[in-house]
């Protein structure tokens, strides 16, 4: 069964825009993972947040996450066309050593 | 550069048809995983090998089997492919971090087609 849950499903903007895409699971995490899937191609790890972090930061990508909503969000700021995707939160269980479950994903459209 | 490589990158099979898709990686990770991945869904985990140990999932059909011969590749049956089995099947592999938790690294994908 899925884990995560992301919304919105799908998000249009233009160049220079700030993009949020929030993600919500339902069991305990040692962590959660954020991907980015290019149309066809396969994904790309973008960043990692432990269960005992709240915020992290990589280039323009800010995660939060709140382990007591069981929430997490994503934030690409002044994007760009390339940064058209399709996004994924993954979470990692306590029980396990490794194993993802993925979010559905939200769809990023860029336009210039 | 280190990397996941999977062959071919679009395969196409008939119906009933087996097929085996293929991974090989040089970043030396221990384990490995196949998802299958339809269009606009989730991954969906089919199974993984940690080292030689094989994990299957409770819900991956007995359709689906796996081999991993070496630490570099790892393979995928589908032994009578059905119509349902088209789908985009990724490979990933992952080490644990030393920080805890582990990130996983996926090849390009290979798109099946069943005819």
């Amino acid at each position: 069964s899925q884990q995560g849950e992301e919304d919105p499903q799908a998000l249009s903007i233009q160049e220079g825009e700030n993009a949020t895409m929030n993600c919500s699971y339902k069991t305990s995490i040692n962590n959660l993972q954020w991907y980015r899937q290019n149309s066809g191609r396969g994904l790309v790890h973008l960043i990692l947040i432990r269960s005992n972090e709240r915020e992290k930061h990589s280039g323009r990508l800010r995660v939060t996450l709140d382990t007591s909503k069981k929430s997490s969000s994503l934030l690409i700021t002044a994007s760009r066309a390339a940064d058209t995707a399709s996004y994924f939160c993954a979470t990692a269980s306590t029980d396990s050593w490794g194993k993802l479950q993925f979010g559905a994903g939200t769809q990023v459209v860029v336009t210039p | 550069d280190a990397m996941v490589i999977q062959n071919p990158r679009y395969q196409v099979t008939q119906f009933g048809k087996p097929v085996t898709l293929s991974c090989s990686q040089t970043l030396n990770h221990n384990v490995m995983y196949w998802y299958q991945q339809k269009s606009s869904q989730a991954p969906k985990l089919l199974f993984h090998y940690y080292d030689k140990d094989f994990n299957n999932e409770a819900d991956t059909p007995d359709n689906f089997q796996s081999r991993r011969p070496n630490t570099s590749f790892c393979f995928l049956d589908i032994r009578s492919p059905g119509l349902g089995d088209a789908a985009m099947y990724l490979c990933a592999t992952s080490r644990k971090r030393t920080s805890g938790g582990y990130e996983q690294y996926f090849g390009p994908g290979t798109r099946l087609t069943v005819t």
